[in-house]
């Protein structure tokens, strides 16, 4: 069956980058975009950006781009977000999902304090 | 950069039916914008239950179904259930543009 694992919980400082990592498996790991999707306290889910495994191709939402890069290592099937400068505001959990049915890994939690 | 509206809030009674709406800033919502349903209770990571209009998981109980209603894409709950109480979210993916969230819909059973 179609399982997204993915990393664990990162505290970060202001300015700081992390790099949050999500390993596919049950499926054929280039045939399908994998998005990344994240979600503040008591806010709502929000899309940014998408990766296709096969070409490395990416998409990001305008609200993230220049600040966050999706790398993938088909070797592993595994991807990566990474989001820079980060502020207090991103303090959220973080979702990986397949492009087909969108099965979401468990979530990463990343917090950001000074 | 398109908005994507939901209700914000629903009441329905046990073994009732509600239809929660997802609509487009863009105009009609069709297939192609591949819509999405999700569902997230209190202290739980959100879980997909409807993918590409009207496609369940194996995890999605018999009474929710996806649909287009009117040009909008539609979640239908026949026969609802306490635990059915939740926050749904929709998605739609967008050519170009990639994907954008609803805001929401808190669900009460009540």
């Amino acid at each position: 069956q179609v399982q997204m694992v993915q990393s664990g919980a990162e505290l970060k400082k202001p300015g700081a980058s992390v790099k949050v990592s999500c390993k596919a498996s049950g499926y054929t790991f280039t045939d399908y975009n994998l998005h990344w999707v994240r979600q503040a306290p008591g806010q709502g889910l929000e899309w940014m950006g998408r990766i296709n495994p096969n070409s490395g191709s990416t998409k990001y939402d305008q609200k993230f781009q220049g600040r966050v890069t999706m790398t993938r290592d088909t070797s592993i099937n595994t991807v990566y977000m990474e989001l820079s400068g980060l502020r207090s505001d991103d303090t959220a959990m973080y979702y990986c999902a397949t492009g087909t049915g969108f099965h979401l890994g468990q979530g990463s939690l990343v917090t950001v304090s000074s | 950069q398109a908005v994507v509206t939901q209700e914000p809030s629903l009441t329905v009674s046990p073994g009732g039916t509600v239809i929660l709406t997802c609509g487009s800033s863009t105009g009609a919502v069709t297939s192609g914008h591949y819509p999405y349903w999700f569902q997230q209770k209190p202290g739980q990571a959100p879980r997909t239950l409807i993918y590409d209009t009207g496609n369940k998981h194996s995890w999605t109980p018999a009474r929710f179904s996806g649909s287009l209603l009117g040009g909008q894409a539609a979640l239908t709950l026949s026969g609802a259930q306490p635990e059915d109480e939740a926050e749904y979210y929709c998605l739609l993916f967008y050519s170009g543009d990639g994907g954008v969230f609803g805001g929401g819909t808190k669900l009460t059973v009540l």
